[in-house]
């Protein structure tokens, strides 16, 4: 069965750095989602994506992030200066065209120190 | 804005017994969907109900849709220790590309 797959599982980094958390959604899905989820906080939604654009994003998705679909399969998040509150798990979610139906990946746990 | 409510918080249930978990919307739903998270990793899908009344079932687990669609239930029968984790529902509210909101979730814990 075809499954949303994210990577790095776990990645630790230094605050002011830059991030880039990558997702490769399911081969025929094509609206795709960035989610997160602080520790003991409920999940979020920051941004959704489809043809290419930007469709629509929350107040958190201010512009110190992006997304980007470089390729046919990759789907990403990138965060160009971490903030010590941007620590959270980010998963990246999409769906086919006929279906409301939205996949997760497992997620992406970010660490800003 | 809208907001989604799950109750009970947490669930102690010995295996063998059924439950149910409930989530209300303080508006109309679009969609209303579940999910099972493990704590710390990735959402499951689990059912997603759009109609009034619509009820759905995948092995020992049943949701249903209220007619008014704000408030949806989810019904474990004969919980197992499989099903220990936590249940989140998430909302469609009619954003133009379906994104979802969330409740806090329901922490479910199966004794064995």
């Amino acid at each position: 069965e075809p499954e949303v797959t994210q990577t790095p599982s776990h990645q630790v980094t230094q605050m002011g750095q830059e991030v880039i958390l990558r997702c490769v959604p399911i081969s025929n899905h094509l609206y795709f989602y960035w989610y997160r989820q602080i520790l003991g906080q409920k999940v979020e939604f920051l941004v959704s994506f489809y043809n290419n654009e930007i469709s629509e994003k929350s107040e958190i998705f201010d512009d110190q992030f992006s997304v980007e679909r470089p390729d046919g399969s990759n789907f990403t998040l990138k965060i160009r200066s971490t903030k010590l509150e941007d620590s959270a798990m980010y998963f990246c979610a999409g769906r086919d065209y006929s279906s409301y139906e939205q996949y997760f990946g497992p997620g992406t746990r970010l660490t800003v120190t | 804005s809208q907001e989604l409510e799950q109750s009970p918080q947490s669930l102690i249930v010995q295996e063998g017994k059924n439950l149910t978990i409930n989530c209300t919307s303080s508006k109309t739903l679009y969609g209303l969907y579940w999910y099972k998270q493990k704590y710390g990793e990735g959402l499951i899908f689990l059912m997603m109900l759009q109609k009034g009344g619509e009820e759905k079932s995948h092995e020992k687990i049943t949701a249903k849709l209220d007619e008014k669609k704000q408030q949806s239930s989810l019904h474990i029968t004969a919980s197992q220790p499989s099903h220990a984790g936590i249940y989140l529902c998430g909302a469609d509210i009619g954003g133009s590309q379906g994104n979802l909101i969330f409740g806090k979730g329901t922490k479910l814990s199966v004794k064995p």
